[in-house]
């Protein structure tokens, strides 16, 4: 089946570490997107990107990164230098530019720094 | 910008109560709409969509008209049960700006037997 698929589930990582979270689809969409949600509170997007090898920041892009060098995949790293990365991370997909749709998301990663 | 309000939570219903919840939209063009709905701990998924003005989108009893002389696209449903209990969110994509999602802030339900 298609879908996007997000891991790890569940994430610990100490003061100062860089994390990995790792997003996969098949659905063979350009777009994909990161999205941070806290408790109670929306969604906030980290990083875009509509095609390979090209990204955008979003509205709170600054502590992260990302690379898109596969279609399939859009990890996103969190850096020592995000002050407050607890929080529940999702990653969606679309199709992509001039054939708007719907957005695809994964089951999110919830990142606890220890 | 563009930009999606949707009304404050939490709310609480008993079980076949109706249900409403207002989403309105600042955006140019012609935007789609969507509701998705997210269950504890998990991702978002598409409750229903409608692509143009007047258009009805509806899905398992619920339903959202896309009212553009109003820029609303409120979610109703007429008999809630204990298994809606959840995070709704309405959100609009914008083909003018290379198909940004804009999401409200979530209305969390919770319905009681």
């Amino acid at each position: 089946d298609g879908g996007i698929t997000q891991s790890p589930k569940y994430l610990f990582r100490k003061e100062g570490q860089n994390v990995t979270l790792s997003c996969e689809q098949n659905l063979n969409h350009d777009a994909m997107y990161w999205y941070r949600q806290d408790p109670g509170q929306g969604l906030r997007l980290i990083y875009y990107s509509q095609i390979v090898n090209d990204f955008q920041k979003g509205d709170i892009a600054e502590g992260y990164s990302v690379s898109r060098e596969k279609k399939e995949s859009f990890p996103l790293t969190v850096t020592s230098a995000q002050k407050n990365p607890t929080a529940f991370y999702l990653c969606a997909s679309t199709l992509g530019e001039d054939r708007g749709t719907e957005a695809f998301f994964g089951q999110g990663t919830r990142l606890t720094v220890v | 910008g563009d930009s999606v309000t949707q009304m404050e939570g939490p709310v609480t219903l008993s079980e076949e109560a109706f249900l409403t919840i207002n989403c309105t939209y600042t955006a140019t063009g012609y935007p789609s709409l969507f509701w998705y709905v997210q269950y504890p701990g998990e991702g978002l998924q598409l409750l229903l969509k409608a692509t143009k003005a007047d258009d009805k989108g509806s899905n398992k009893g619920f339903e959202a008209t896309y009212r553009k002389e109003t820029t609303s696209f409120h979610l109703e449903k007429g008999s809630v049960q204990v298994s809606d209990s959840a995070v709704y969110f309405c959100a609009l994509i914008q083909p003018a700006t290379g198909n940004q999602f804009y999401f409200g802030t979530g209305t969390s339900l919770t319905v009681i037997p």
